[in-house]
């Protein structure tokens, strides 16, 4: 397989702009997670789906931010509008079942955003 | 409420040392895992190992060896003769059952380890 694959991996815009990020899961896994990295704050969970279904948005800053899993193979995350503040390393990683031993979520590469 | 403790935010080493990250956790859940994950300075998380916490043997794999003991709440991680390569932030993370496959990650402990 060929991992966690997230695109773009970096993004610059404009305070304003609205950002996509986007993300393909490992085939047959079924937790999806979205999460942010930042300095002052580390690694920050998002928000999680499984079997494509949003499970806990409490880590989404604010209403600018939202996320949706159209299928098993693709999620993005949406920023409108972009803040300086957003800028971060975003995560998507995903998981099997808890229940099948092994709960490891892989990470994808990232998507380094910074807004201007 | 979940809680993960990595207190070591910086260790510096001189190649070929031994060297121990410490890691103490927060729990209600009897059933939970633990992990451990790499970032090296390009970035990505790299899976490193897991327990579950109904099994408290330790494991080696090559120069890396995981401690977990229950009765301190702690899953500490050494790297044996360490390596220029072992440079990078490690985290060590939980996720428990009543929370599904959700990580709570520790705060990082940077190592960096000079020729």
């Amino acid at each position: 397989d060929a991992g966690v694959i997230q695109s773009p991996r970096h993004e610059v815009t404009e305070m304003g702009q609205e950002v996509t990020l986007r993300c393909k899961p490992i085939s047959g896994h079924d937790y999806l997670f979205w999460y942010r990295q930042t300095m002052m704050r580390g690694l920050e969970l998002l928000i999680y789906f499984n079997n494509n279904v949003p499970i806990d948005d409490s880590g989404m800053p604010e209403d600018r931010f939202s996320a949706k899993m159209p299928n098993a193979s693709f999620s993005t995350l949406k920023i409108q509008p972009s803040e300086p503040r957003d800028s971060a390393v975003y995560f998507c990683a995903s998981s099997l079942t808890y229940g099948q031993g092994r709960p490891e979520a892989f990470f994808g590469q990232g998507t380094r955003l910074t807004v201007v | 409420a979940q809680k993960v403790t990595q207190a070591q935010t910086e260790i510096s080493v001189v190649e070929k040392e031994d060297v121990t990250l410490d890691c103490v956790y927060e729990t209600r859940d009897t059933t939970y895992y633990l992990f451990w994950y790499k970032q090296p300075p390009s970035g990505e998380l790299v899976f490193l190992i897991r327990r579950n916490s109904f099994d408290e043997q330790n494991e080696i794999s090559g120069r890396y060896s995981w401690n977990f003991q229950k009765s301190t709440s702690s899953f500490n991680f050494t790297i044996t003769a360490s390596q220029v390569v072992d440079s990078a932030v490690y985290f060590c993370a939980l996720s428990e059952e009543t929370s599904g496959s959700r990580l709570t990650f520790g705060e990082g402990t940077q190592l960096t380890v000079n020729p």
